[in-house]
């Protein structure tokens, strides 16, 4: 596609429930970053890939939360049992391949509310 | 550790410019970015700027950077109501480190 594209754009989720955010980046891009922004926040940085490698997953901010890349393109984020402060915008990028002299594209974002 | 700070909030009137500060402390920082971002919407990227270079000029918007005093302003002149949104700036941190630090971002807002 054109852009980074995230799915889905609003989730609604009770707290206890897992959930799954994707991003499908731009095509030949071989890094991808997840960021989330909370209600207020700036943005705080959760997890980099370079091809499906993780050299870096230092935001995760529990081990409830888990990301994947599978054939260095799709990646999906992982919330295990939600709670209510993982309400938040869930951002995802892409850059060619990584920050060094490449821009980086971001998606629309997944809206994820737990009540 | 990194840190961005921006003032959150700047007001502005129809057709003035509007200038947007930002401070890091990163001094390895080899690239600065600014976002953009509308009310429901993701991040879009306005412009970057090189750690070696002190201006950067597109179209309505000035980058200027002091490396010196690590400070980093977005100028846009003849702001318009559709410039209305928040502001980002971003440093590429650590060398080597593949993210991005962000500042609070700066809620821009045009008086007509």
């Amino acid at each position: 596609g054109a852009g980074v594209s995230q799915s889905p754009s609003n989730k609604v989720t009770e707290k206890g429930k897992d959930v799954e955010l994707r991003c499908d980046p731009i095509s030949g891009h071989t890094a991808l970053y997840w960021y989330r922004q909370s209600l207020g926040q700036g943005l705080e940085f959760l997890i980099y890939f370079q091809g499906n490698s993780a050299p870096d997953k230092s935001g995760l901010p529990s081990d409830r939360f888990s990301a994947e890349r599978t054939g260095g393109s799709v990646s999906t984020l992982t919330i295990q049992r939600t709670q209510q402060e993982d309400s938040a915008v869930y951002l995802c990028a892409s850059s060619r391949t990584g920050l060094s002299g490449n821009t980086i594209y971001f998606g629309e974002g997944s809206w994820l509310t737990v009540v | 550790g990194e840190d961005v700070e921006q003032s959150l909030f700047l007001s502005v009137r129809e057709g003035d410019s509007s200038v947007i500060n930002c401070t890091y402390t990163d001094s390895s920082s080899t690239y600065l970015y600014w976002y953009k971002q509308e009310p429901g919407a993701g991040l879009q990227l306005l412009t970057y700027i090189f750690s070696n270079m002190d201006m950067k000029q597109d179209q309505r918007l000035t980058v200027l950077l002091n490396k010196k005093d690590k400070h980093l302003s977005l100028r846009i002149a003849d702001t318009q109501t559709g410039d209305s949104a928040i502001y980002f700036c971003a440093e590429s941190g650590i060398q080597g480190a593949q993210k991005l630090v962000f500042g609070q971002g700066t809620r821009l807002t045009i008086n007509p």
